[in-house]
């Protein structure tokens, strides 16, 4: 059974600084791996999305790296900004059933 | 586009009643999956279908959850009766193909209360 860890599960940075968030799995047998920020209140919005066989992905200042062997991600956010601030959630895709999720990183940008 | 939407996006009953949760997908995505997320936990995958057609329902609790898309279009999921341990935050979410390079697009939610 697939189980996916993210650490830390809080963050709090001052702004402008570049973070690196976790995430790690237990089955290197993946289809996909894709993380989402989540605002209070609200649904998950896709950031990014790497296919089991790439290595990694960016989207402005944003990059995610994958590391199947290992069982490891890490999303790498620059420049960090106050607008940054969400709960950052990585899930692991297994083929024709749902993602496995990590219960997330809460990250707070301070002005 | 417009983005996955989900109805109510909070509903309160009481234990023993029945409710249905809608989730509208975007326009031309087959897949459609639920997730639920109770308190203090992971986000957690309920079912998922291709079309009309349940592809994995493992993650169903139990038989009081019914899921249905009629149609292919719209889906919707009905618990009865509602017991307390089911509240928490229905997900819906949807993708064009189940590729691994086809990214799942979430709804914002419904929060289901059981009192």
């Amino acid at each position: 059974k697939q189980e996916v860890t993210q650490i830390p599960a809080a963050l709090s940075v001052p702004e402008g600084e570049n973070l690196v968030l976790n995430c790690s799995f237990t089955d290197s047998a993946i289809y996909n791996l894709q993380w989402f920020r989540q605002d209070p209140g609200k649904g998950l919005t896709s950031l990014l999305l790497i296919q089991s066989s790439q290595r990694e992905q960016t989207s402005g200042r944003l990059n995610a790296s994958l590391d199947k062997s290992s069982g490891r991600s890490t999303l790498y956010i620059a420049a960090s900004q106050p607008g940054d601030s969400a709960t950052y959630l990585c899930a692991v895709g297994g083929g024709a059933d749902g993602l496995t999720f990590g219960k997330g990183t809460h990250l707070i940008i301070q002005p | 586009e417009a983005g996955v939407t989900q109805f109510p996006s909070h509903s309160v009953i009481e234990k023993g009643q029945t409710v249905t949760l809608r989730c509208d997908p975007i326009s031309g995505h087959d897949n459609l999956y639920w997730y639920r997320r109770v308190m203090g936990k992971e986000i957690k995958f309920l079912l998922h279908f291709v079309k009309e057609s349940k592809q994995d329902e493992s993650g169903m609790p139990n038989n009081r959850f019914l899921a249905e898309r009629t149609g292919g279009t719209y889906s919707t999921l009905k618990v009865q009766p509602a017991e307390l341990e089911d509240s928490g935050v229905y997900f819906c979410a949807s993708s064009q193909g189940g590729g691994s390079d086809q990214p799942q697009h979430f709804g914002d939610g419904t929060r289901l209360s059981i009192l």
